[in-house]
């Protein structure tokens, strides 16, 4: 199985801040990346989808970048709604995997 | 709009079954892979299953390998979990989910807000 390592497991910022997480997988996946963002009690949602690509109606200040087998995703001049968990996720291989998750909080 | 709804988590004791069920609707449902990923409360996510746009193609975890089913009916607009042979860590929400594209492509672009399924004597 891919494993995905995913850092920081937590940050603390302020409202205007620019964040970046990390997602390094255990072997090749290409740019078969997904980044999802969860609020408490909520589902997850699809952010950025083959490393880069954003989802519809996801603003503009999310971005994801792939250097080689790690991955990124930023996310500029953070909002009040930013204040979440973000997971990763590769879609190469079965089984699809998932990093730990990163909880992005107020400072 | 897309909507998943799924239904059919209870509490069941170990080596119990139980039918998920998830009703999908907004979107033309046979031009989509469908999966389940499940995650304990406060923890990480897990996938379970995927199933292709006609239900010709299933995957399964190694975890619920030989215990858990995916199924599909298109005329129904809805997705299915068969668990069987329940265990204390299949314990967790289980989030209807679909796939970008007519394969089980395992970008998984909406989700359903989960159903709780509690394995426990």
């Amino acid at each position: 199985d891919i494993q995905m390592t995913q850092s920081p497991s937590s940050l603390s910022a302020s409202v205007g801040d620019t964040v970046t997480i990390t997602c390094r997988a255990s072997q090749t996946i290409a740019s078969f990346l997904n980044w999802y963002l969860q609020k408490p009690g909520k589902a997850p949602k699809l952010l950025i989808y083959a490393a880069s690509t954003l989802q519809s109606g996801v603003p503009s200040r999310f971005s994801g970048s792939r250097f080689g087998t790690d991955f990124t995703l930023t996310i500029s001049s953070l909002q009040p709604e930013d204040f979440a968990t973000y997971f990763c996720q590769q879609s190469y291989s079965i089984p699809r995997t998932f990093g730990g998750g990163t909880k992005v909080e107020i400072k | 709009e897309v909507q998943l709804v799924e239904s059919g988590g209870s509490l069941v004791r170990p080596g119990g079954s139980l039918r998920l069920s998830c009703a999908a609707s907004g979107f033309t449902f046979d031009d989509y892979g469908m999966s389940w990923v499940r995650q304990v409360p406060g923890k990480g996510l897990e996938w379970v299953s995927s199933v292709n746009w006609n239900g010709g193609s299933t995957r399964h975890a190694d975890s619920v390998k030989g215990r858990f089913t995916i199924s599909r009916d298109n005329a129904k607009n809805s997705v299915y979990l068969q668990m069987n042979s329940l265990r204390a860590e299949d314990t967790a929400f289980y989030h209807c989910t679909r796939d970008r594209g007519i394969a089980a492509t395992g970008v998984f672009d909406f989700w359903g807000q989960g159903t709780l399924v509690t394995v426990s004597a």
